[in-house]
């Protein structure tokens, strides 16, 4: 079976400008989670969609947004980007929730200028 | 939410060293797992062990649930198990998992 992969793996942008990463999740996987890291905060959730609705979400702003397709691939999306965005975007792939394996893509890489 | 704490935060070993690296939670998990980071960032599945012993090649882990502690152990280490440990646990059936800050270790030749 294919892994989790995320796209674009790296990805410069300037303040103000915004974002869509895409994460597709291994075959059959129908949760999809996504964590930002930093150096600072460590690993953080942002949020969890299973079959397209998004079931649970930690303490982000509102510019941070995601969706989940019929496929059960997902995309999350930052507007109105700020300096402290920066970060790698992980997305975790599992069968149905946080109670099971979760088995993460190689993460986009977000720097913003 | 449930706390989860690693030690120690930074480990140095010589190659062929064995080690324990502990993760403490603060409550009954459904999920505890074990990831290994590589240098590129990939979060790597070592251990899905909310209960009991498992062990994958040099690679092993116990999870007492009910004194809410999990141990990995690197056995005959070697340079390329270099990189940051996490361990992660939920207490919810969908959501988030809660990462410890990790232990970073470093394998030298």
């Amino acid at each position: 079976k294919a892994g989790v992969t995320q796209t674009p793996r790296y990805l410069i942008k300037t303040r103000g400008q915004q974002v869509t990463l895409s994460c597709s999740p291994i075959s059959g996987h129908r949760s999809v989670s996504w964590y930002q890291q930093t150096p600072g905060q460590g690993l953080q959730f942002l949020f969890e969609y299973f079959s397209e609705t998004q079931r649970n979400k930690g303490n982000f702003p509102g510019r941070f947004s995601g969706r989940q397709f019929s496929n059960s691939r997902s995309e999350m999306n930052v507007s109105t980007l700020e300096l402290g965005d920066s970060a790698l975007y992980l997305c975790a792939s599992s069968l149905s929730g946080s109670a099971d394996t979760q088995y993460f893509g190689p993460g986009t890489r977000l720097t913003v200028l | 939410g449930i706390q989860v704490e690693q030690s120690p935060p930074d480990l140095i070993l010589q190659e062929g060293a064995n080690s324990t690296l502990r993760c403490n939670f603060s409550d009954s998990v459904n999920n505890l797992q074990w990831f290994h980071q590589n240098p590129w960032g990939q979060l790597i599945n070592l251990f899905y062990i909310p209960s009991g012993t498992k062990q994958n090649g040099r690679l092993s882990a116990t999870t007492v649930a009910t004194e809410r502690y999990s141990l990995l152990y690197i056995s005959s280490s070697q340079t390329t198990d270099s990189g940051v440990y996490f361990c992660a646990a939920t207490t919810d059936s969908w959501g988030k998992l809660q990462f410890g800050a990790g232990t970073q270790v470093v394998v030298t030749p």
